[in-house]
C-alpha cells in the first residue's frame, strides 16, 4: 500500500462548480498534512497546510481525519485559473522529509 | 531576493556520463531536499539533509549520490548506475513544515 493516495483523476468540472479531493495515508503517526498545487512543468507550491480543526482559505477548504485517516481539499466557485494537480502532502515525523501524493488533476472547462 | 535556484533547467546526457545537478539556496534554511518525478507521477524522494556534512537515502537513491558541504548547497550526482534517469528533479528546502522549490531541472538522456 502507498504511504499516500490520491485519484488520479482528471476530475473536469464547469466553471462554478464544487470540487471535492480526498487523500488517504497510511501512517497513523503523520504529523503534518498539506495540499501543494502544482502547474505543468512547473515545480510545486504550497497552496494550505491542513490542520486537526479544519482550515478555510477563501474558497478553499481543508480538512484532516485522523480517525480515518485522510485529508480532503474542497475547492467553491471553480475558476478557470483553478485548472492544475493537487498534491496531497504528508510529513510522517521520523525522517522529517515529505511525503507526496501522484496528485489528482483538476480541469475546470468554461 | 531570497529562494532557490536549480541549474540547469533542461540538461541532456550521453548513457554512461555522470552529471550533477545544481541547487543552491540563500533562505537560511537547514534542511534540503531532491526528489524526482516522472511523467504522471507524484514526488519520490531520493537525498536529503537535515544539517550541513550529514545526509540520508530517501526511497530511491540507487544511482545517485549527494554532498552537503555547504548550508547554501545540495548538489545533485546522477550516476551511470542509474538505469533510467530521465526524469524532473526538484531540490526543495525547508526550516519547519513547509517546503519551498525550484524551478525543477528536466535531465533527458540521449
Amino acid at each position: 500500500r502507498k504511504e499516500v493516495e490520491q485519484d488520479p483523476g482528471p476530475f473536469n468540472v464547469p466553471e462554478g462548480a464544487t470540487v471535492a479531493f480526498n487523500c488517504t495515508y497510511s501512517n497513523s503517526a503523520s504529523q503534518s498534512f498539506f495540499w501543494y498545487r502544482q502547474d505543468c512543468r512547473k515545480e510545486p507550491k504550497l497552496l494550505m497546510s491542513v490542520y486537526s480543526s479544519g482550515n478555510e482559505d477563501g474558497r478553499f477548504t481543508a480538512q484532516l481525519n485522523r480517525a480515518s485517516q485522510y485529508i480532503s481539499l474542497l475547492i467553491r466557485d471553480s475558476k478557470l485559473s483553478d485548472s492544475a494537480t493537487y498534491l496531497c502532502v504528508v510529513n510522517s515525523g521520523g525522517r522529517r522529509a515529505l511525503t507526496f501524493g501522484s496528485g489528482t488533476r483538476l480541469q475546470v472547462q468554461p | 531576493d531570497g529562494g532557490i535556484t536549480q541549474s540547469p533547467k533542461y540538461l541532456f546526457r550521453k548513457e554512461g556520463q555522470n552529471v550533477t545537478l545544481s541547487c543552491e539556496q540563500n533562505l537560511n534554511h537547514d534542511a534540503m531536499y531532491w526528489y524526482r518525478q516522472d511523467p504522471g507521477q507524484g514526488l519520490r524522494l531520493i537525498y536529503y539533509s537535515q544539517i550541513v556534512n550529514d545526509f540520508q537515502k530517501g526511497d530511491i537513491a540507487e544511482g545517485y549520490s549527494v554532498s552537503r558541504e555547504k548550508k547554501e548547497s545540495f548538489p545533485l550526482t546522477v550516476t551511470s548506475a542509474q538505469k533510467n534517469p530521465t526524469a524532473f528533479y526538484l531540490c526543495a528546502s525547508s526550516i519547519s513544515r513547509e517546503a519551498f522549490f525550484g524551478q525543477g531541472t528536466r535531465l533527458t538522456v540521449v
